[in-house]
């Protein structure tokens, strides 16, 4: 199946610094990209919806200036934790869809935040 | 949104045991799609479901996209100790909007 890669698994970062997580579809192209958060033992929360060469569509309650989406070309969406802060360590998770509105959904491999 | 009821949350199971969850729906879906994750990972997908009333396998597992398009199944036959994480369905409704079940989280004994 397609492969979606992100970068990195893992950063530790200190308090009011930025963050910027990387997700690429690596044997496809996606015109539309997906970042997720996910608590520990929770399922999915879908953080916005990534659109290439326009403006991320946010979820209710995401702030915007807060998560930066930045979806620059076809294979690559890149989310930046703003000023992060303890709260916002988490599991973040991209997916990206093979095909345009339809096919299979997939997902990279997460990116977990510490915030100090 | 709609939401997904995925049950159960948990199972501790045997072992060679068979495994059964289902995902339910007050609202009709028109792809489900079944995933599992596993710690500190990204979930991968398992088996994708197009049409009402489609069966259809993957090895061990098993999943139906219910006739009234509300629903899902997925079983597991004969489960290993590497069958361990947690099981989410997912419903599209239409463009992009996709919706996650709670997920069930399976442990397996040996």
């Amino acid at each position: 199946g397609a492969v979606v890669s992100q970068h990195p698994s893992r950063v530790i970062c200190k308090s009011g610094t930025s963050v910027k997580i990387e997700c690429r579809s690596l044997d496809f192209q996606a015109t539309t990209m997906f970042w997720y958060r996910q608590f520990p033992k929770q399922s999915l929360m879908l953080m916005a919806t990534s659109n290439e060469g326009s403006k991320a569509t946010y979820e209710q309650g995401v702030e915007k200036d807060k998560f930066l989406i930045n979806h620059a070309s076809l294979t690559l969406s890149t989310l930046t934790v703003t000023s992060a802060h303890p709260e916002d360590s988490s599991f973040y998770i991209c997916s990206a869809r093979s095909g345009r509105y339809t096919g299979e959904l997939f997902f990279g491999e997460g990116s977990r935040l510490t915030v100090l | 949104g709609q939401q997904l009821n995925q049950s159960p949350q948990s199972m501790f199971i045997q072992e060679g045991e068979d495994v059964s969850m289902n995902c339910t729906s007050s609202s009709i879906f028109n792809t489900w799609l079944w995933y599992k994750q596993e710690p500190g990972e990204g979930p991968v997908l398992l088996i994708a479901l197009y049409k009402a009333g489609e069966l259809t396998s993957n090895g061990r597992l098993t999943a139906q996209f219910g006739i009234t398009r509300k629903d899902s199944f997925l079983n597991i036959s004969a489960s290993i100790p590497s069958d361990v994480g947690i099981y989410f369905c997912a419903g599209q409704v239409r463009n992009n909007d996709m919706r996650f079940g709670a997920g069930t989280r399976l442990t397996v004994k040996p």
